[in-house]
């Protein structure tokens, strides 16, 4: 069963402009963590921002921050100041159980110079 | 650095073939998984191990088997090769539970004719 929705499969943003890419998941995990990954074109795929579900706060990472609705489930990665090099796949991933972890089907990313 | 290394970046193989995609961890991660990644449907758990020995069955176990005998070794197995198991495969490994970051080997693409 899918437990992580992104419904974007392909997003398209300006250099220097801002993007939102929407992630909503489903866990029956009461403390956890939820995650994006970028995988750029070399297929490394690398961690972008992580949030704990317990913190009201946003995390953010530099240029990168996440919009976390918790009764919504809701997971959201902005962009800012998009880069050239920001184009890639960007996955979300949430725990399905304590061990395992599930990814969304992904959202390709291009930036426009 | 953590480095999780797959054995073949590229692999060709015949159909009826016995299949083996070996990954190799060096951070001493009791997690380790298997996903394969198709487009459009993101990546999905083949298996996971969260001890030596043990095992988990992920969301498409059907025509695939694993080994972990030691630690830092996960092996994904491909009983008898179809051409349907044509695809990129993604060894990740991870400390501790699903709360905690993945970090990914480079990709096998495998192409069976």
């Amino acid at each position: 069963a899918q437990t992580v929705t992104q419904s974007q499969p392909e997003m398209s943003v300006q250099e220097a402009e801002t993007v939102t890419l929407s992630c909503t998941y489903d866990t029956s995990e009461s403390d956890y963590y939820l995650f994006w990954y970028k995988q750029p074109p070399s297929r490394q795929m690398i961690l972008v921002i992580r949030q704990e579900a317990y913190k009201q706060q946003n995390a953010t990472e530099n240029r990168f921050s996440v919009n976390f609705q918790k009764a919504a489930k809701s997971f959201s990665l902005k962009i800012s100041d998009s880069q050239l090099g920001d184009a890639a796949m960007y996955f979300c991933a949430s725990p399905q159980n304590n061990n395992d972890m599930r990814f969304g089907a992904g959202t390709r990313l291009t930036v426009k110079p | 650095d953590v480095k999780v290394t797959q054995s073949s970046r590229y692999l060709v193989k015949r159909t009826g073939e016995k299949v083996f995609l070996e990954c190799v961890q060096d951070m001493d991660h009791e997690n380790m998984f298997w996903y394969r990644q198709d487009p459009g449907l993101g990546l999905r758990l083949i298996y996971f191990s969260y001890d030596v020995k043990m095992k988990e069955k992920g969301d498409i176990p059907e025509g695939y088997s694993v080994s972990r005998e030691k630690k830092e070794r996960f092996s994904l197995i491909l009983e008898s090769a179809s051409t349907n198991q044509t695809s990129m495969y993604l060894c990740a490994s991870s400390l501790g539970t699903a709360n905690t970051e993945a970090f990914f080997g480079q990709g096998t693409r495998l192409t069976v004719v």
